[in-house]
């Protein structure tokens, strides 16, 4: 069956610094992978999607990146603020099955320190 | 309008009784998600309505029952749940057919069943 990991639970960081989330996905091949942003008790607000033939995807401070050979993704927060403080998922998506819905990864827990 | 609104923000019920949560979007959506959350985990999918249709049910007990009137709203009937069926229950709305989308999610109702 198909997996999705994010790595470690929590990561703590400095502001000003690079944060990178990673995320792996076994047993099949996404069509596209989405991030998303999630604070305590609100709903995932959508951050970046980036299909199986792009590389590399960027948004203001954001970048994506997506290897489909190692089957993984990696989001990056360039000059991270404390704002940039939330949990974030990933979310693989495949299009060779009747099921068009999105699955989530488990998520990181990003705390940027001042 | 580019949210997605879901109403009650807070509900108790008691095991005995029958509720609704609702969910509504005008952005012309045609693919509407319930999702369930619990503490520290991601978002699970429940069910999934396209163009009005429901097309995956992730094998949700019956007590959960999702109706969607039109294309604009979606409602999740509730029926003696179980103190364990307390979490975050978060809508979502995506335009549908084969394009790849970001999906706009509510804030979601927080749910405990006493």
């Amino acid at each position: 069956s198909q997996k999705i990991e994010q790595n470690s639970e929590a990561l703590n960081i400095q502001e000003g610094k690079t944060a990178t989330l990673t995320c792996n996905y076994t047993n099949y091949s996404p069509a596209y992978l989405q991030w998303y942003r999630q604070d305590p008790g609100r709903g995932p607000v959508f951050l970046l999607l980036i299909r199986e033939n792009e590389k590399e995807k960027r948004k203001e401070r954001l970048k994506v990146t997506f290897d489909t050979t190692l089957k993984q993704s990696l989001f990056h927060i360039t000059a991270s603020q404390p704002a940039d403080s939330a949990t974030y998922l990933c979310a693989p998506f495949r299009m060779d099955t009747g099921r068009r819905a999105l699955t989530f990864g488990s998520g990181t827990r990003l705390q940027v320190q001042p | 309008d580019t949210e997605v609104t879901q109403t009650p923000k807070h509900l108790v019920m008691g095991m005995t009784n029958k509720k609704s949560l609702k969910c509504e979007q005008h952005m012309g959506h045609r693919a509407m998600y319930w999702y369930k959350q619990k503490a520290k985990k991601p978002p699970e999918l429940m069910f999934v309505y396209s163009y009005e249709k429901l097309s995956i049910n992730e094998s949700v007990p019956s007590r959960f029952s999702p109706e969607c009137p039109n294309s604009s709203l979606l409602n999740l009937h509730l029926h003696a749940l179980q103190p364990e069926d307390s979490a975050l229950y978060l809508c979502a709305s995506s335009p549908g057919g084969v394009k790849a989308y970001g999906y706009t999610f509510g804030s979601g109702t927080r749910l405990t069943v006493v």
